[in-house]
């Protein structure tokens, strides 16, 4: 059972500009992890957060985990024409609150950044 | 390159034949994840490793599909008298253990007519 819920569904911008994708969940997690899809191809992990940690940097990505809300952020600064892709959230939890080194993934969020 | 390999790339077969999918991880990886993606959804988990250890099979599988991961090494994944529904993206993806992340192959993009 699908676990993860990215918003929006699809979001357009202009290179240059900033994206912000947003992942709503529902039971407790270990961790949360976003990963990116070009079109057709397989999944390349970004970034990875624990429970225990409310933001984390790499390079021009942040991703915030907020657990009292049950949400999550990824914020593209700068955003470039080939970060055009679809962007999934995963949690190591299912809606039932069970781990099991699994994951779970949204249906994702696409981006589009044009030149 | 030493990331996760898969092979077909891709696969066009008739309905009722049999396909088997191959899957090389990274090696230093004990876990090795089977997941499947239809088009505008994300992955779905399809059964998983831990060394040559089948240790959890989704609903999704049924019994027209069998994995192995013999020596704890590559893994197959096999479906049996394919139907039209089988048609999907199946990604295979490995880690060094639980709780971390994983690292996905370029998939096999199945489609049967």
């Amino acid at each position: 059972s699908q676990q993860g819920e990215e918003d929006p569904q699809a979001l357009s911008i202009q290179e240059g500009e900033n994206a912000t994708m947003n992942c709503s969940y529902k039971t407790s997690i270990n961790n949360l992890q976003w990963y990116r899809q070009n079109s057709g191809r397989g999944l390349v992990h970004l970034i990875l957060i624990r429970s225990n940690e409310r933001e984390k940097h790499s390079g021009r990505l942040r991703v915030t985990l907020d657990t009292s809300k049950k949400s999550s952020s990824l914020l593209i600064t700068a955003s470039r024409a080939a970060d055009t892709a679809s962007y999934f959230c995963a949690t190591d939890a299912n809606d039932r609150g069970s781990t099991l080194g699994r994951l779970y993934f949204g249906r994702g969020t696409q981006l589009t950044v044009w030149p | 390159d030493t990331g996760v390999s898969q092979d077909p790339r891709h696969k066009i077969t008739k309905r009722g034949q049999n396909v088997t999918f191959r899957c090389d991880p990274i090696s230093e990886h004990n876990r090795l994840y089977w997941y499947r993606q239809t088009l505008g959804q994300g992955p779905e988990f399809l059964t998983y490793f831990q060394n040559e250890a089948q240790l959890e099979k989704s609903r999704l599988l049924s019994d027209r599909f069998s994995a192995e991961r013999p020596k704890g090494s590559f893994s197959t994944l096999e479906i049996q008298r394919t139907e039209q529904g089988d048609s999907a993206m199946y990604l295979c993806a490995s880690s060094p253990g639980s709780g971390n992340e994983q690292f996905f192959g370029p998939g096999t993009r199945l489609t049967v007519l």
